[in-house]
């Protein structure tokens, strides 16, 4: 089953708004990564959260990681034209393995309109 | 410092071809992972090396799949014969460290099998 969903599938907004995307998971995780897709691009890695981590900030993102309720959140403030890509968050799973493959969900869309 | 590299962009081969994909990860990376994305799909993990011992193969859709990382270096992944769902966007990632650390993506090789 899959790990990671996201929501929304796909957001528009204006310049200079603000961006929240959302990513849901099922199984204990050892932390969650959030990357960036340019169309024809590469994974460009954003943020890493650990489990033991409630918020962390990098420039303009905020992450937010609720282990309670299984949930992470990204936000993007004043956006820029430049955003737009497809966003994806990626779980490690903590079942004690020596492995750290990730399990992607299905991305956002994001769209922001000069 | 170089980022992960992959080799061809793009490739474009019939149905029962052979095709080998080249990752070169980030100097001094003992952790690469190979993912892939088919159409419209989630991106999903193929395998893991540690140096060059495979670490975790679970992902490998079936024997047409062959990876290797002789020397603990570059990595190679072969389709032989290469079917039509086989087509997608295959992704190298290295880390380094404990594997449970930032993974770093390459730009990914474009496959289509026709």
């Amino acid at each position: 089953s899959q790990q990671g969903e996201e929501d929304p599938q796909a957001l528009s907004i204006q310049e200079g708004e603000n961006a929240t995307m959302n990513c849901s998971y099922k199984t204990s995780i050892n932390n969650l990564q959030w990357y960036r897709q340019n169309s024809g691009r590469g994974l460009v890695h954003l943020i890493l959260i650990r489990s033991n981590e409630r918020e962390k900030h990098s420039g303009r993102l905020r992450v937010t990681l609720d282990t309670s309720k299984k949930s992470s959140s990204l936000l993007i403030t004043a956006s820029r034209a430049a955003d737009t890509a497809s966003y994806f968050c990626a779980t490690s799973l903590n079942y004690g393995g020596a492995t750290n493959k990730l399990i992607f969900g299905t991305g956002t869309l994001l769209a922001v309109q000069p | 410092e170089a980022g992960v590299t992959q080799f061809p962009s793009h490739s474009v081969i019939e149905k029962g071809q052979t095709v080998t994909l080249r990752c070169d990860p980030i100097s001094g990376h003992d952790n690469l992972y190979w993912y892939r994305r088919v159409m419209g799909k989630e991106i999903k993990f193929l395998l893991h090396f540690v140096k060059e011992s495979k670490q975790d193969e679970s992902g490998m859709p079936n024997n047409r799949f062959l990876a290797e990382r002789t020397g603990g270096t570059y990595s190679t992944l072969k389709v032989q014969p290469a079917e039509l769902e086989d087509s997608g966007v295959y992704f190298c990632a290295s880390s380094q460290g404990t594997s449970y650390n930032e993974q770093f993506f390459g730009p990914g090789t474009r496959l289509t099998v026709l």
